[in-house]
């Protein structure tokens, strides 16, 4: 079946420094989201992207969907304390249901 | 506006014990309704979907079971809980055909089985 991996598990970040997470799909997706969930709380829809190479931004992070449609990224620049959680990826191949990664958890050192 | 409602936020039970666990769904109708559950620190397993009343799909076969009475009303049970279906249950809704759209989740029911 359909699996979508996300890489690293875990992010160790220094406050104002950049990182980038990474989502791999084993099928090619129709369309990806990114969902935010904070410690404690339950995971919030951030974005999806459709189109093959599509790149959206949402103030400091970037998220990119790759050319094949296999792959996505997150870019957060400058990250704060706020950025604190887990990203999950969830990758959806065409008809079928959405597939979450395992998530990045982000730690952010002040 | 549509919100999410599921309860208890918490619950502690003793192994062997049944299990409810209620989530509705309030601003919206026919939604696809879904239940999940996070184990601490980790990813999102899908346990069940429903598309409409009565129907329910399981992903992972195990103890549990859902049901759907009401359009807007999905409910996850367990006749006896184990110690592995400790947990944080999270329900979430999408609207419209499953190939497309996004799913918002409600507070979830952090489940320890003692």
């Amino acid at each position: 079946g359909q699996q979508v991996m996300q890489i690293p598990q875990y992010q160790h970040v220094q406050e104002g420094e950049d990182f980038t997470t990474y989502c791999n799909s084993s099928t090619t997706l129709s369309n990806i989201q990114w969902y935010k969930q904070r410690p404690g709380g339950h995971p919030v829809f951030l974005i999806q992207l459709v189109k093959s190479g599509e790149v959206k931004k949402q103030k400091r992070l970037t998220f990119q969907f790759g050319e094949a449609k296999k792959n996505s990224s997150l870019h957060i620049t400058a990250t704060q304390t706020t950025d604190v959680g887990t990203y999950f990826c969830a990758g959806r191949a065409a008809g079928n249901k959405l597939t979450f990664g395992g998530g990045t958890r982000v730690l952010v050192k002040p | 506006s549509q919100t999410i409602h599921q309860w208890p936020a918490t619950l502690v039970q003793p192994v062997g014990s049944p299990l409810s666990l209620e989530c509705t769904v309030e601003g919206t109708s026919n939604p696809n309704l879904y239940w999940y559950r996070q184990a601490a620190g980790r990813g999102l397993q899908l346990l069940f979907y429903s598309v409409g009343i009565g129907q329910i799909s399981s992903e992972v076969p195990q103890n549990l079971s859902a049901s759907r009475p009401q359009d807007r009303q999905f409910i996850l049970s367990s006749k006896k809980l184990l110690l592995s279906d400790s947990g944080f249950y999270l329900c979430a809704w999408s609207s419209g055909a499953l190939a497309k759209n996004i799913q918002y989740f409600g507070a979830g029911t952090r489940l320890s089985v003692l």
